[in-house]
C-alpha cells in the first residue's frame, strides 16, 4: 500500500519558470514531510522540509506547501535552473511511530535551458 | 558529500549466495536506517537501529537481518539471493530517532544473476 504518492513521473519545464512538484499521502498520522533530490548514481540528498504544524516553508528558490485537509503537498522551485533537472521524492513520516520515512516514488523534473 | 559512507558501491552475485553490504554513518549520528529501491520504485524502508538496538522494521525479508555495531556503523546482510533481490540498497543516518531529516549514503547496488 503506497502511502505516499507521486502521480507525475515526469515534468519538464523552461529555465527561469516555476516547477510545481506534487505529492499525496493517504496516512493521517503522518506529521513531517520532506522532499529529497536525487542525481545518477547518488544517494537523495535532502531539500527542505516542512513540520504539519505549518502550512509553508521557504529556503531560497524552494517553497514547500502542505494542505492538511487535502493531505497534499507541493515544491515549487522558482525560477527552475538546468541543475534543478534531477528526480525528486517527497516522503513523509510519523513522530508516533517509528519515524522511518514513507517515500513517493519521484518525480524526475527537466528544466529545458 | 552526505558523511554517509557505504562499501561496496556495485555487487554482483548468483542466485543464493550471501552478502554483507556495510554503512558508516555521519559522525555524531546515532540513528541507522536501511532502505531498498527497486527498477522505478520509490523508496522502501527495510529497518532502523538506534545506537546498537532494532527500534523499527519495515518490508524486510526473513532473508535480510541487519546489525548496528559499538562503534555505530551498521551492516545488512542478504542471504539466499534471488533475482528479485537485485536493487539499489541505501543507508541513511540522523542524530536521533525523531523526526527529522536524514542523510543518505551514495547506496550499493546489487545485482543477482
Amino acid at each position: 500500500d503506497q502511502q505516499v504518492k507521486q502521480n507525475s513521473p515526469s515534468l519538464s519545464v523552461q529555465e527561469g519558470r516555476i516547477s510545481i512538484l506534487n505529492c499525496d499521502y493517504t496516512n493521517s498520522m503522518f506529521d513531517y514531510f520532506l522532499w529529497y533530490k536525487k542525481y545518477p548514481a547518488e544517494g537523495p540528498t535532502f531539500l527542505i522540509s516542512i513540520s504539519s504544524i505549518k502550512d509553508k516553508n521557504e529556503d531560497g528558490r524552494f517553497t514547500v506547501f502542505l494542505n492538511k485537509s487535502a493531505k497534499h503537498l507541493s515544491l515549487h522551485i522558482v525560477p527552475s535552473q538546468p541543475g534543478d533537472s534531477a528526480v525528486y521524492f517527497c516522503a513523509a513520516s510519523a513522530s508516533t511511530g517509528a519515524n522511518n520515512l514513507f517515500f513517493g516514488t519521484g518525480t524526475r523534473l527537466t528544466v529545458i535551458p | 558529500d552526505s558523511g554517509v559512507t557505504q562499501t561496496p558501491k556495485h555487487l554482483i552475485t548468483a542466485t543464493g549466495q550471501r552478502v554483507t553490504l556495510r554503512c558508516s554513518p555521519r559522525s555524531g549520528d546515532l540513528s541507522v536506517y536501511w532502505y531498498q529501491q527497486s527498477l522505478d520504485q520509490g523508496l522502501q524502508f527495510l529497518i532502523h537501529y538506534y545506537n546498537g538496538e532494532e527500534r523499527a522494521k519495515g518490508n524486510i525479508l526473513e532473508r535480510f537481518s541487519a546489525q548496528q555495531f559499538p562503534d555505530l556503523h551498521s551492516e545488512l546482510n542478504l542471504s539466499s539471493l534471488e533475482l528479485g533481490d537485485s536493487a539499489l540498497y541505501f543507508c541513511a543516518s540522523s542524530v536521533i530517532a525523531g523526526s527529522g531529516e536524514q542523510y543518505f549514503g551514495p547506496g550499493t547496488r546489487l545485482t543477482v544473476t
